[in-house]
């Protein structure tokens, strides 16, 4: 069983549609819960995290996090052709050193 | 914001030769920085955790003699691939956990990567 994994898509979604990409992870003792986004050719970047239960909102993003069933998720609303991308779900667990471990990523494509 | 540089951006060598990359925290001392290793179509892989003044931490599988990494100060740290390979090649990438940054203190900023091409 891999550590983080997620459905590596393609996704695709209309645009102003709301976009769900999912993760789930195998480590219960995982404490931190990162969602990166990583345009072709390019280093991933940070969209945001999560460390409770619940739900997070940024803007159009929203993080939800369930820990009894170690699952993560990244919502987008409003989806636009610029959110077209590879979504990648990163997990921490600080007592294993805190190193952040990576899904093998969602591809999204938004069609306008 | 926190800035981690990578250079270089690309590079394209002959089997046998070693290639060295650079990754520099621009405004912020890192003293732990990581190293990843990403195949097409496949995520991020840590190779590993680079510690300054001190011996890096590799990962299970990962060759520490042919991928050298030295982290000589609070500011630079570099992999170097020795007797590259094909197989070698990749895009690698390096990062720090920024003091600030817009999500907050400690968040894993990544550098723009390098791009391994070995003939």
């Amino acid at each position: 069983q891999k550590e983080v994994e997620q459905n590596s898509g393609p996704l695709s979604v209309p645009e102003g549609a709301i976009a769900s990409l999912n993760c789930t992870y195998s480590d219960r003792g995982s404490q931190s819960f990162f969602w990166y986004r990583q345009y072709s050719g390019k280093s991933p970047e940070l969209i945001m995290f999560i460390y409770s239960n619940g739900d997070k909102e940024d803007g159009r993003f929203t993080a939800q996090l369930n820990k009894a069933s170690q699952y993560v998720s990244l919502l987008i609303r409003d989806s636009q052709p610029s959110d077209s991308a590879t979504y990648l779900c990163a997990v921490r667990n600080y007592n294993q050193g805190g190193k952040l471990i990576f899904g093998q990523g969602t591809e999204l494509s938004v069609k306008p | 914001g926190a800035v981690v540089s990578q250079h270089p951006s690309w590079v394209i060598c002959k089997s046998g030769t070693s290639v060295k990359i650079e990754c520099r925290s621009l405004d912020f001392q890192a003293t732990t920085m990581f190293w990843y290793r990403q195949f097409p179509k496949q995520s991020l892989m840590l190779m590993a955790t680079s510690n300054e003044g001190s011996k890096a931490t590799y990962e299970q599988g990962v060759e520490k003699d042919k991928f050298l990494i030295n982290h000589a100060s609070l500011t630079l740290s570099t992999l170097t691939v020795t007797s590259a390979h094909p197989e070698d090649s990749s895009f690698y990438i390096c990062s720090a956990r920024a003091p600030v940054s817009r999500h907050g203190a400690n968040v894993l900023t990544f550098g723009a990567g390098s791009r391994l091409t070995v003939l």
